[in-house]
């Protein structure tokens, strides 16, 4: 039972590229969600998404682009990286209006 | 806006110690409160969810409460042992409309438990 993978795990990059982390979930939840982790920060919600073809933006969702089109699949692409991009970032999932959240493994992104 | 924090920052105990984290939320509109261990350079586990109509759940050592009225969680963690050693987060989930009534997260609580 794979759960959440994304993917790469680890990736550099230089400033002004584009680059798509992916999410990926096995169970089928409806809701997925982006987070970003940077130390003084915490957890912050970057973008959300409760169905297919449904997204809407959270907390920190400048220079970030998401889609969904199918239930199993979130990608986040920086559409021009900057260093204030490096960071750790979460897919996780939910099942419902009242739901728990199960986290992916995390990517770590450092913009050079 | 929701504002969640966390008390200590880090903390230290010997095994064996019973020991109690807890988190503050400044907006007691809440849907349920739940509770992550992160290991360095994991991801987040799922602990315990607690719904606002709830007091408390329980999982093996694990007990978190909830008192909406005064706007706290903690997490009471029995029998401590090295292998609980993680940072401890806690995320409500505002009912009001903030950002679609998703998890506000806590700085979390940093736990060393020596043998």
């Amino acid at each position: 039972d794979a759960g959440i993978t994304q993917s790469p795990r680890y990736k550099i990059t230089e400033t002004g590229r584009q680059v798509t982390l992916m999410c990926h979930q096995t169970w089928s939840h409806s809701y997925m969600f982006w987070y970003r982790q940077d130390l003084g920060h915490g957890l912050r919600l970057i973008y959300y998404s409760a169905a297919a073809d449904i997204t809407d933006k959270g907390e920190v969702p400048d220079g970030y682009v998401v889609s969904r089109s199918k239930t199993e699949n979130f990608p986040l692409t920086l559409e021009s990286a900057t260093r204030s991009q490096t960071s750790v970032y979460f897919c996780a999932t939910g099942t419902g209006p009242v739901y728990e959240q199960y986290f992916g493994p995390g990517t770590r992104l450092t913009v050079t | 806006k929701q504002e969640v924090t966390q008390i200590p920052a880090a903390l230290s105990v010997p095994e064996g110690e019973n020991l109690v984290l807890n988190c503050s939320f400044t907006d007691s509109a809440i849907y349920n409160l739940q509770w992550f261990r992160q290991d360095p350079g994991k991801g987040l586990t799922s602990l315990l969810l607690i719904q606002s109509s709830q007091r408390e759940q329980t999982s093996g050592r694990l007990n978190a409460s909830l008192d909406k009225s005064s706007g706290r969680s903690t997490l009471y963690i029995a029998a401590s042992q090295p292998g609980d050693s993680a940072t401890y987060l806690c995320a409500a989930r505002g009912a009001r409309d903030n950002y679609g009534q998703n998890f506000v997260f806590g700085p979390g609580t940093r736990l060393s438990v020596l043998p």
